[in-house]
């Protein structure tokens, strides 16, 4: 069985510009989280869905951040405008919710805003 | 928000060391995980405790909750350098809440 998938791997952008993350979680898990990490903050969850609905989305810095799950097996993550601050490993992680909270992350995808 | 701290921050350790890694919370945790994420991947789940005082042994890592179910503990024997990576602690049901994590690095 496949894994979380993550696109692009890597994606280096100008300050300004939109930036979309693709997810697409494993296949029969109901819930999906979208991670940013950094050396400062460390691992910090932005927002999750449980059966495509999102529950939970106070992590999200501020409005410039989006996201979308319109199907069980495809999620985006949106940041329009990107700012440098915004640089960092952002991270898809898929779970069974009927299970003991295990859950399963993606590659991750490194971006830079230059 | 239930914060989880880790120490040490760092760890560099000679091939065949023991160690042991701490994580540890002002809060009750009904479980928690710990996970192991090597450079350029994710982080992937080593191991889940739910009771307090519970041990747990994967080959040469045991994993410790306190009874309090407050902290946790991993202990590696003889480490070997594929055990290079960081050591990320996690509760808080659902919606996870990660420690910063313990970056150790195992030479030969």
């Amino acid at each position: 069985d496949a894994g979380v998938i993550q696109s692009p791997r890597h994606e280096v952008t100008e300050m300004g510009q939109e930036v979309t993350l693709r997810c697409k979680p494993i296949s029969g898990h109901n819930s999906l989280f979208w991670y940013r990490q950094t050396m400062m903050r460390g691992l910090e969850l932005l927002i999750y869905f449980n059966n495509n609905v999102p529950i939970d989305d106070s992590g999200m810095p501020e409005d410039r951040f989006s996201a979308k799950m319109p199907n069980a097996s495809f999620s985006t993550l949106k940041i329009q405008p990107s700012e440098p601050r915004d640089s960092a490993v952002y991270f898809c992680a898929s779970s069974l919710a009927t299970g003991g909270y295990e859950q399963y992350f993606g590659p991750g995808t490194r971006l830079t805003v230059t | 928000t239930q914060l989880l701290e880790q120490s040490p921050q760092f760890l560099s350790i000679q091939e065949g060391e023991n160690l042991t890694v701490y994580c540890n919370s002002s809060s009750v945790f009904s479980s928690l995980q710990w996970y192991r994420q090597e450079p350029g991947e994710g982080p992937v789940l080593l191991v889940t405790v739910v009771t307090g005082g519970e041990v747990k042994k994967l080959k040469r890592l045991t994993f410790q909750f306190g009874d309090a179910r407050k902290d946790s503990s991993l202990h590696i024997t003889a480490a070997q350098p594929g055990d290079t990576g960081l050591y990320l602690c996690a509760g808080g049901g659902y919606a996870l809440n990660f420690g910063k994590g313990t970056s150790l690095l195992v030479t030969p």
